[in-house]
């Protein structure tokens, strides 16, 4: 089983709203992450969670806030953002956080999120 | 900061033909994967490859893994429709986690 879920798969929120994105594994990873992926683009790096506490944090604006409450769940925090963040948010997870083996990243199927 | 450049951009090809893409960097990775994102889906891992020489099948899938370890390619055999995507290479920052990706390649497959 190699299934990284994300709810919901479509988010529309309006720019002083609040909603938070979920992930979840249950395939004993210690690493969790979140990307960000722009229409025709690579996904890019937000943030790295390694055994649950934040390691990177790539400068990402402060309205989007992590939190990994246990080894399996991920959340993304969103508040007062902009109609230039909308894109497909991906979380991930790998075994290890980049040693050795183990160390391909799973992704999710992502959240659509559209902010007007 | 680091980059990979991927290449071909794009390619439309007939059924049943062979596909060839491959990424390079200034820099040195020591682990490549390989990734197919399908439109509103997440990437989907095809091939990870830990070991500079490594040459790893999937299926009709061959990736390569440079003996520089600043490249590796992927080779499609025999295209099929459903080989249409977006593929992405992504070299890993060892000790992070974080990875750096392709531009992506676009495959289009005519029946």
């Amino acid at each position: 089983d190699t299934e990284v879920t994300q709810t919901p798969k479509h988010l529309v929120m309006g720019m002083t709203n609040k909603k938070s994105l979920k992930c979840e594994q249950h395939m004993g990873h210690r690493a969790m992450y979140w990307y960000k992926q722009k229409a025709k683009k690579p996904p890019e790096l937000m943030f790295v969670y390694s055994y649950e506490k934040l390691s990177i944090n790539e400068s990402v604006p402060s309205r989007f806030s992590p939190e990994c409450p246990n080894s399996s769940l991920l959340n993304l925090h969103l508040h007062a953002l902009q109609p230039e963040d909308s894109a497909l948010y991906l979380c991930a997870s790998s075994k290890y956080p980049g040693m050795g083996g183990n160390t391909e990243a799973f992704f999710g199927q992502g959240t659509r999120l559209t902010v007007v | 900061g680091q980059q990979l450049n991927q290449s071909p951009q794009s390619m439309f090809i007939q059924e049943g033909e062979d596909v060839s893409m491959n990424c390079t960097s200034s820099s040195i990775f020591n682990t490549w994967l390989w990734y197919k994102q399908d439109p509103g889906e997440g990437p989907v891992l095809l091939i990870a490859l830990y070991k500079a020489g490594e040459l790893t099948s999937n299926g009709r899938l061959t990736a390569q893994f440079g003996i520089t370890r600043k490249d590796s390619f992927l080779n499609i055999s025999a295209s099929i429709p459903s080989d249409v995507g977006i593929y992405f290479c992504a070299g890993l920052i060892r000790n992070t986690g974080k990875l750096i990706f392709g531009q992506g390649t676009t495959l289009q497959v005519k029946p």
